[in-house]
């Protein structure tokens, strides 16, 4: 089974803080994606990264930045949080699949709180 | 982007069919997507249908997809407690997936 592993379940965070989220895939995805899901608004993808040390941003990348130095590891930083970044974020992955099958797996989810 | 719209809640008696609805606006999607979600979890792949196919059936699940209309739904037979979950439609934009906002279902005895 695939494995989508986010660091941490739930992180409470001050305002101004650097903040790191953690996402690692066992699968030898090519594919990694960083999600928020907000009430009422569902998904909306942030960045995403088709292989190592590229990225392109989603549809709301602001405040945000990311890093992929290993294939396996996709990092979501927040370089100063801000109370709107409270949110829960989902990583996910794919494979870049020849039959442009864009099948996505999904982590548990980081419950992010910025007081 | 592409728009991904779905109705936001449904309540349906266990035992009867469900039929969550789900509407896009870019029809060149390859696949289209189904996702659930429980309580507390991450989204899990229910099902998925092929652009060129108008119906598939897996199990309790069906699929149908109206190109035409750009329309797709997914109907849960004999529904049961446990799949009181949110149900995304997802359609692919280039590398990701465009979410609907997800419909609630709940699923009372």
């Amino acid at each position: 089974d695939v494995k989508v592993t986010q660091s941490s379940r739930y992180l409470v965070k001050r305002t101004g803080e650097k903040v790191f989220l953690e996402c690692v895939q066992d699968m030898d995805h090519e594919n990694m994606f960083w999600y928020r899901q907000d009430p009422g608004l569902g998904l909306r993808l942030i960045y995403f990264s088709y292989d190592v040390k590229m990225k392109e941003k989603g549809d709301i990348p602001e405040g945000y930045s990311v890093s992929r130095e290993k294939k396996e590891r996709f990092s979501l930083i927040l370089e100063s949080a801000s109370t709107n970044q409270t949110s829960m974020y989902l990583c996910a992955s794919s494979l870049l699949d020849s039959s442009t099958n864009e099948k996505l797996f999904f982590g548990s989810g980081t419950q992010l709180s910025v007081l | 982007g592409e728009d991904v719209e779905q109705s936001l809640f449904l309540s349906v008696r266990e035992g009867d069919s469900s039929v969550i609805n789900c509407t896009y606006t870019d029809s060149s999607s390859t696949y289209l997507y189904w996702y659930k979600q429980e309580p507390g979890a991450g989204l899990q792949l229910l099902t998925y249908i092929f652009s060129n196919m108008d119906m598939k059936q897996d199990q309790r699940l069906t699929v149908l997809l109206n190109k035409k209309d750009k329309h797709l739904s997914l109907r849960i037979a004999d529904t049961q407690t446990g799949d009181s979950a949110i149900y995304f439609c997802a359609v692919a934009q280039g590398y990701a997936l465009n979410f609907g906002k997800g419909t609630s279902l709940l699923v009372t005895p």
